[in-house]
């Protein structure tokens, strides 16, 4: 059984540029979160979205958007990128409501601002 | 607001000794996880802690959970090599929602 795929794994992007991350959850989960993770730090919530609707946001700017697909995958936006936005995207997916399984996290796609 | 503090923030210690990373949180909440992270690598879960006098053990981990306290513990036994890594454990503000992580403990352990 797949775990949450994410992609790219790698990405190098320049100041100003746009960039998207994808997440496919486990099968059957209908939930995902996205947390940013600089290097060193323990990872931020950015958003969590069940069912295709936005449930929670964090505390970032409004350069960061995400939506989820009818398939329950995800996308993550950041516009006007930021040397700061240089850390490790991490997304998770869980089966809300059914139990206690927890967050189970994807491999991460590590982008670099230059 | 939640917040999540873990101590110590890092840790080194030798090979066959015991020890206890402890994570606090400041709300109420009836769930607590513990991930492992390697360099450069994923979180991987260890332990899903759900209800007050929690415990679980996997190996040389067990994890415990205090809900009165707020308080949750991860101990070390007979530490080896291979758990050197940073520990985060990580609180549900509210059910199925986000979860707030600490700032991590460095395990180092020393051959």
């Amino acid at each position: 059984d797949a775990g949450v795929t994410q992609s790219p794994t790698h990405l190098i992007k320049t100041r100003g540029q746009q960039v998207t991350l994808r997440c496919s959850p486990i099968s059957g989960h209908k939930s995902v979160s996205w947390y940013q993770q600089v290097l060193g730090q323990g990872p931020q919530f950015i958003f969590q979205y069940y069912e295709k609707e936005e449930r929670g946001r964090g505390n970032f700017p409004d350069r960061f958007s995400a939506r989820q697909f009818p398939n329950y995958s995800s996308e993550l936006n950041v516009n006007a990128l930021l040397l700061g936005d240089s850390a490790l995207y991490l997304c998770a997916s869980s089966s809300i409501g059914t139990g206690s399984r927890g967050y189970t996290f994807g491999s991460g796609t590590r982008l670099t601002v230059v | 607001e939640l917040k999540v503090e873990q101590n110590p923030l890092f840790l080194s210690m030798q090979e066959g000794k015991n020890y206890t990373i402890y994570c606090n949180y400041s709300t109420t909440s009836d769930r607590l996880y513990w991930y492992r992270q390697d360099p450069g690598k994923s979180l991987e879960s260890l332990f899903v802690l759900l209800s007050n006098g929690a415990v679980k053990q996997e190996g040389r981990l067990m994890a415990s959970l205090d809900t009165k306290a707020r308080l949750s513990t991860l101990h070390i036994t007979a530490a080896v090599h291979d758990l050197s890594a940073t520990y985060f454990c990580a609180v549900d503000m509210n059910r199925d929602d986000k979860i707030i992580f600490g700032k991590g403990t460095r395990l180092h352990i020393l051959p």
